[in-house]
């Protein structure tokens, strides 16, 4: 079946530092994918909108400058948390739309912890 | 108001046990709703759609009910397999961003 792959899966930084995480659509084409973050023990929260070609749409109270979205292919959507905090430390789920099927494949993950 | 609110329990049940979990939702116009199944530190796994006649795929039920706003899964003869988190999943009449209860965990103890 259809999957979607991260990268990292884990990755441990410094306060300050950016980190890029890269969401790919593996075997079907995502002119959509959705950015998630998860803290412990709470839901997952959508935090912004990836589409292909254009700019993402951010959900209420996620800061547009601080989590960039690049949605530069059909297959590759990046995020990445600048000048990140350890209150950015948290669980970051994408998703992508396979829409031949209408389903939304997620992504396994990256734990970002920042110290 | 949340888009979409669960009871996060814990349930603990033993094997055997039949469980229902529920979820409310706050859109009355949205379109699509799922149950996805979370595993520690793991992403979501989609357990099942929930279709309007409601839906049923082996041990697992699920329902939905658009007056009152509400879907319901019902897991029949637990398994200890079946220890996980829940969630609940709702896509509003546009898009096809996902809005996640906080999610039901489950134990189900021998």
């Amino acid at each position: 079946g259809a999957v979607v792959s991260q990268h990292p899966s884990r990755v441990i930084c410094k306060s300050g530092t950016s980190v890029k995480i890269e969401c790919r659509s593996l075997d079907f084409q995502a002119t959509t994918m959705f950015w998630y973050r998860q803290f412990p023990k709470q839901s997952l929260m959508l935090m912004a909108t990836s589409n292909e070609g254009s700019k993402a749409t951010y959900e209420q109270g996620v800061e547009k400058d601080k989590f960039l979205i690049n949605h530069a292919s059909l297959t590759l959507s990046t995020l990445t948390v600048t000048s990140a905090h350890p209150e950015d430390s948290s669980f970051y789920i994408c998703s992508a739309t396979d829409y031949t099927t209408d389903t939304q494949y997620f992504g396994p993950g990256t734990r970002l912890t920042v110290l | 108001r949340k888009e979409v609110e669960q009871d996060p329990g814990p349930f603990n049940v033993p094997e055997g046990a039949t469980v229902a979990f529920n979820c409310t939702y706050s859109n009355s116009a949205s379109q699509s709703f799922f149950w996805y199944r979370q595993d520690c530190r793991k992403e979501p796994k989609l357990l099942m759609s929930v279709y309007s006649s409601g839906n049923e795929d082996g041990r697992f039920t699920a329902q939905l009910n658009r007056a009152s706003q509400y879907i319901s899964l019902l897991i029949r003869d637990s398994k200890l397999s079946d220890s996980a988190t829940y969630l609940c999943v709702v896509t509003p009449n546009t898009g096809n961003q996902f809005y996640f209860g906080t999610g039901t965990s489950l134990t189900v103890i021998p």
